[in-house]
């Protein structure tokens, strides 16, 4: 599985836009880029994925460089439930083992009132 | 609607006992995915289904461990003679779709073994 880098830790203030990196320069050309979050004390939860065109959605925009070498999770008022673990995550939905979620560690993101 | 469903959501057994744990997925969703996480960690995946048919295995860590669906729906997840680094957090997941769709994930159970 191709394998993706992110920070350990990020901090934001509440309502600012909070941008989160995530590098995967091993990404083929079948790979979707996903992000799930995971809340304090819960299972983790969708939050957005794309191919290669940035993408909108209630929660969050995903920007994906031109290259999709890295991608960019953006919160655009963050507030004090965002404060979560962020995933991004690599799947080959053109695989069986594109099914699973292979989690790495993820960001922590810490959003201070 | 209900979400995903597990149980029992706290487990303490003692060392060499069995456990099975068990997932109500979505209603109607065709795939189910269980996960394992550690304190700490991301979760880490163990095996999944499409309807009854286990696809893939592959996560699971040894021969203690092992998972079943047998009308399609609900599953349950068997660890024989347990060992105290069994102890983790086991999440079950469902999808609407297989091969890629979205996964939702339920409340876990936490599973402790002296």
């Amino acid at each position: 599985d191709a394998k993706t880098t992110q920070p350990n830790s990020m901090e934001s203030n509440e309502e600012e836009p909070v941008h989160l990196p995530c590098n995967h320069s091993t990404i083929s050309g079948t790979d979707y880029i996903h992000w799930y979050r995971q809340l304090p004390s819960q299972g983790p939860e969708y939050v957005i994925h794309g191919l290669t065109s940035n993408v909108n959605n209630r929660m969050a925009s995903l920007a994906i460089a031109e290259d999709r070498k890295s991608s960019t999770l953006i919160l655009h008022r963050a507030t004090l439930r965002d404060a979560a673990v962020y995933y991004c995550i690599l799947r080959d939905i053109g695989e069986t083992s594109g099914s699973r979620l292979t989690f790495g560690e993820g960001t922590q993101l810490t959003v201070n009132p | 609607g209900a979400g995903v469903s597990q149980s029992p959501r706290y487990k303490v057994t003692k060392r060499g006992q069995d456990v099975a744990l068990r997932c109500d997925p979505i209603s109607g969703h065709v795939s189910l995915y269980w996960y394992r996480q550690a304190l700490g960690q991301g979760p880490e995946f163990l095996t999944y289904f499409n309807y009854e048919a286990q696809q893939d295995k592959s996560g699971l860590p040894n021969d203690r461990f092992s998972a079943e669906r047998p009308e399609g729906s609900i599953s349950t997840l068997t660890i024989q003679r347990t060992e105290q680094r069994d102890s983790a957090m086991y999440r079950c997941a469902s999808s609407l779709e297989y091969q890629g769709g979205t996964q939702y994930f339920g409340p876990g159970t936490r599973l402790l073994v002296l």
